[in-house]
């Protein structure tokens, strides 16, 4: 069975490097998402990984995969006050509707 | 632009009442899911459908019954709304291919239950 996990919270300065960790435990992920909510919004997909990669880039976010270790991670550089959001860590199994989420990292920057 | 509504962003009700929680999608996509989010437990499935009339129950079901008569809409049921269901909602689109599963959400309806 699918279970995320990752850590409740993280403070970070203003400008500094957040990274925010995730593990799994279902070895058949094909693809894992971060996803950002912020204050009295919805999810919103921020990146995703396929399963067969180690690393992706989008501008300033950086996502590690270490499928060795059901080890996912975001690194956002240059972190600013819009960044202060939940991320949450999810998994995806082939051929399966459903997405299994971890608890939600709630990150908040300070100046 | 894609989107998932809710019918509402705030509810009050008591405990007892049946509670109807609405979600409307424009993307044409064939899967729709309710799940409520609580601090520290993230994002719990309670029902998805993947077609029109079809159903299926998530991790926490119990208490709650869903709808979908039309492709776009999908909704939640509470018959006799508890204290312990008070939560934020959030109603999710996909279009599943088989591999990649981008969920779509709405901007969530917090439901309190006096």
């Amino acid at each position: 069975g699918e279970d995320v996990e990752q850590s409740l919270f993280l403070s970070v300065r203003e400008g500094d490097s957040s990274v925010i960790n995730c593990t799994y435990t279902d070895s058949s992920s094909t693809y894992l998402y971060w996803y950002k909510q912020e204050p009295g919004a919805g999810l919103q997909l921020l990146t995703y990984i396929f399963s067969n990669m180690d690393m992706k880039q989008d501008q300033r976010l950086t996502v590690l995969l270490n499928k060795k270790d059901k080890h996912l991670s975001l690194r956002i550089a240059d972190t600013q006050t819009g960044d202060s959001a939940i991320y949450f860590c999810a998994e995806s199994i082939r051929n399966d509707y459903k997405l299994s989420f971890g608890a939600g990292t709630t990150v908040t920057v300070r100046a | 632009d894609v989107k998932v509504t809710q019918s509402s962003r705030y509810l009050v009700k008591r405990t007892g009442e049946k509670v109807f929680l609405e979600c409307v999608q424009d993307m044409d996509h064939e899967n729709m899911f309710w799940y409520r989010q609580d601090p520290g437990l993230g994002l719990r499935l309670i029902y998805f459908s993947y077609d029109v009339k079809m159903k299926e129950k998530g991790d926490i079901p119990e208490g709650y019954s869903v709808s979908r008569e039309k492709k776009e809409r999908f909704s939640l049921i509470l018959e006799s709304a508890s204290t312990n269901q008070t939560s934020m909602y959030l109603c999710a689109s996909s279009s599943f291919t088989g591999a990649y599963n981008e969920q779509f959400f709405g901007p969530g309806t917090r439901l309190t239950v006096l």
